[in-house]
């Protein structure tokens, strides 16, 4: 089967940093997205780790640890428009269709 | 272009009605998906095309019946649903099923209400 936990609700302040993090337990794993989703719109690619460490992007970074099945976004500068939902989707075993964490809800305030 | 186009952007239905939600891609993808999403829940996968073959129904009630006519459109055709069925419905395509990194890339979504 497969297991991901993500926080339900984060709340930060404009210009700092935030850590989003996101546990997983799945059959086989061939990768991690992580996906932003603003209110009523579509889901958008953010990153993709496979391997463990840290891909920083901007200022957004992920970073996986397969041993510990965990993974952070890391967003940096906060900026009003990073209020959004926040995504993270497990791709278990080779051909199979990846599965999405609940989502946690970033609140950015001013 | 990584652009996912869907139609219509809002449907009402009665739970008689025959409609049809459209899809389409024109990158060159050979996988498309179907997912439905429940406020405040992720999307929940529902189909997945595979170089116009039907690869994986997730369980879904035969009211909902997708087709594949090429490799750049994706249809769902909705048939005597339930309140329930409300929800935004998301299409989304790859390059390939299975390609190692398999981003998804999401259109804008369907907005369905069943009256």
């Amino acid at each position: 089967g497969q297991n991901i936990d993500q926080p339900t609700e984060m709340t930060a302040t404009e210009g700092a940093i935030v850590q989003i993090n996101c546990t997983y337990q799945t059959s086989g794993f061939n990768g991690l997205f992580w996906y932003q989703q603003h209110a009523g719109e579509a889901p958008t690619f953010l990153s993709y780790n496979v391997l463990d460490g840290l891909e920083e992007k901007g200022r957004f970074s992920s970073f996986l640890s397969r041993s510990k099945g965990y993974s952070y976004l890391l967003l940096k500068e906060l900026q009003m428009k990073d209020s959004a939902s926040y995504l993270c989707a497990v791709k278990g075993n080779y051909g199979q269709n990846f599965v999405f964490g609940p989502g946690t809800r970033l609140s950015v305030l001013p | 272009d990584t652009e996912v186009t869907q139609t219509p952007k809002h449907l009402v239905m009665g739970m008689t009605n025959k409609k049809s939600l459209k899809c389409e891609q024109h990158m060159g993808h050979r996988a498309m998906y179907w997912y439905k999403q429940k406020a405040k829940k992720p999307p929940e996968l529902m189909f997945v095309y595979s170089y116009e073959k039907l690869s994986i129904n997730e369980s879904v009630p035969s009211r909902f019946s997708p087709e594949c006519p090429n490799s750049s459109l994706l249809n769902l055709h909705l048939h005597a649903l339930q309140p329930e069925d409300s929800a935004l419905y998301l299409c989304a395509s790859s390059q390939d099923l299975s390609d190692y990194q398999e981003t998804q890339y999401f259109g804008p979504g369907t907005r369905l209400l069943v009256l």
